[in-house]
């Protein structure tokens, strides 16, 4: 795989039920980023893991969301009982290394409607 | 708190006109200055970079951008746009050797053909 790659593509759900967001970064990449993307917003810094460290998850915007990276590689975004101003484009990125001047390579993103 | 503000959220222009999207930032210690855009369909990709050094800076596709440090700008620069311009461009700032990266609400350029 070239690129990082998200899944599903889209996802419609009813308020208060909980969804799973994926991330499949690009082989390699150490860092991993989530943000959100709201109509007009730009791009909401949520969280970013970074090989063992503890995740910075300063971005979170309420305890529904959490985040978590297994084996260093793939990345799942969970939101609980969503709310309709969940409905966003969640984006994830990877870069190599902080050496790398972090030039982040983003995914097509999960487009997100709570109805 | 770390803030990035983009000057125009809208941006229309005909080809061959000059290009300028302003930037500026709050960010505390020394700073990655990034421009990422999306074109219609794609995915966010990064025009240009500065870490250090010569603060004007050259990107993909004929863009630059200066950083000035006094000013706390990162503006972005063509000199002559064209048709497939049109795309959403976006400003971010990281600091150094970091990793949270802040980014700007986005400016919409339209170019008319």
């Amino acid at each position: 795989g070239a690129g990082v790659s998200q899944s599903p593509s889209n996802k419609v759900t009813e308020k208060g039920k909980d969804v799973e967001l994926r991330c499949d970064p690009i082989s390699g990449h150490t860092a991993l980023y989530w943000y959100r993307q709201s109509l007009g917003q730009g791009l909401e810094f949520l969280i970013y893991f970074q090989g063992n460290s503890a995740p910075d998850k300063s971005g979170l915007p309420s305890d529904r969301f959490s985040a978590e990276r297994t084996g260093g590689s793939v990345s799942t975004l969970t939101i609980q009982r969503t709310q309709q101003e969940d409905s966003a484009v969640y984006l994830c990125a990877s870069s190599r290394t902080w050496t790398d001047y972090n030039e982040q390579f983003f995914g097509p993103g999960t487009r997100l409607t709570v109805l | 708190a770390q803030s990035v503000s983009q000057h125009n959220h809208h941006v229309i222009l005909s080809e061959a006109a000059s290009l300028e999207l302003g930037c500026n930032y709050s960010y505390g210690g020394t700073v990655n200055l990034f421009w990422y855009v999306q074109y219609p369909g794609q995915h966010l990709q990064l025009l240009l970079k500065y870490f250090s050094g010569d603060p004007l800076v050259k990107g993909i596709k004929g863009f630059e951008a200066e950083f000035i440090k006094s000013k706390f700008s990162f503006n972005l620069r063509k000199p002559s746009v064209q048709w497939s311009d049109t795309a959403e461009y976006f400003c971010a700032v990281s600091n150094t050797g970091g990793f949270k990266t802040i980014f700007g609400a986005g400016t919409r350029l339209f170019v008319k053909a």
